[in-house]
C-alpha cells in the first residue's frame, strides 16, 4: 500500500517560517492536498492539488511538490497556525486515499 | 456553502453494528465523491472509504467486509455501516465532500464529526 511519511513535529517561533514535508514514492505524479486540524476541530483544506490555495487560505500557505516530497510551506507563521498538518493523495493501483501520519506545528 | 452533519448513536456495544448517518445541505450529493474518515483518540486521520453517486466505492483494507456505505440521493444523506465493532473502532468519524467528477480531489467539505465509543 502507498504511505505518505510526515515527521511528528516541529516548532516554529512567531514570525518565521514552518516547512513541513510529506514523503512518498514518485509523489509528483500525484495530487497532494493539504488539511489543518485545530485541536479538538475538524480538518479543513488549506492547499489541495500541490499548491492551490482555496478561498480563505491566507497566502503564507504556499504547497510545492517534486520528485519524491511534497512541501507546506507556511510563511510569517502566526499562534493560531498552531495545528496538525497532514498531507493527503488518492492512489490510483489502489484506489485508495491515503494520509500523512500528520505534523504537529508549535508556535513558541 | 455545503455543510455536513453526522449523526448516529455515540455509544455502541462490542460485536455490534456501527451506522451513521450524513445530511448534505447546501448543495447535491449528485456528481461528487463522499469520503469517511475516522480518528482515534490521540491518533491521525484515517481513510475509512469512499463512495460515489452511482454507487461506485472502495474501503481500507483494514476494514473490508465489515464496512459498507451508501447514498440516498433523495434525502441528501450519506450513510456508514461498520459491523462487529471492538474497542479499536472508538473514533470520531468525519464525512466529506471530496472532488466533483474527479476521485484524485481533494476533500474540501467535512462534517465536524461524531464520536462514537465501542463499549
Amino acid at each position: 500500500s502507498y504511505v505518505l511519511t510526515q515527521s511528528p513535529s516541529l516548532s516554529v517561533a512567531p514570525g518565521q517560517t514552518a516547512t513541513i514535508s510529506c514523503g512518498g514514492n514518485s509523489l509528483s505524479t500525484k495530487n497532494v492536498h493539504w488539511y489543518q486540524q485545530r485541536p479538538g476541530q475538524a480538518p479543513i483544506l488549506v492547499v489541495y492539488d500541490d499548491s492551490r490555495r482555496p478561498s480563505g487560505t491566507p497566502d503564507r500557505f504556499f504547497g510545492s511538490n517534486s520528485v519524491n516530497t511534497a512541501t507546506l510551506t507556511i510563511s510569517r507563521v502566526e499562534a493560531g497556525d498552531e495545528a496538525t498538518y497532514y498531507c493527503q493523495v488518492w492512489d490510483a493501483t489502489t484506489d485508495h486515499f491515503v494520509f500523512g501520519f500528520g505534523t504537529e506545528v508549535t508556535v513558541l | 456553502q455545503v455543510q455536513l452533519q453526522e449523526s448516529g448513536p455515540g455509544l455502541v456495544k462490542p460485536s455490534e453494528t456501527l451506522s451513521l448517518t450524513c445530511t448534505v445541505s447546501g448543495g447535491s450529493i449528485s456528481g461528487f465523491y463522499w469520503s469517511w474518515i475516522r480518528q482515534s483518540p490521540g491518533k491521525g486521520l484515517e481513510w475509512v472509504g469512499y463512495i460515489y453517486d452511482n454507487g461506485d466505492s472502495n474501503y481500507t483494507p483494514s476494514l473490508k467486509g465489515r464496512v459498507s456505505t451508501s447514498v440516498d440521493s433523495s434525502k441528501n444523506q450519506l450513510s456508514l455501516t461498520l459491523n462487529s465493532v471492538t474497542a479499536a473502532d472508538t473514533a470520531v468519524y468525519y464525512c466529506a465532500r471530496g472532488g466533483r467528477h474527479v476521485i484524485a480531489g481533494p476533500l474540501e467539505s467535512w462534517g465536524q464529526g461524531i464520536l462514537v465509543t465501542v463499549s
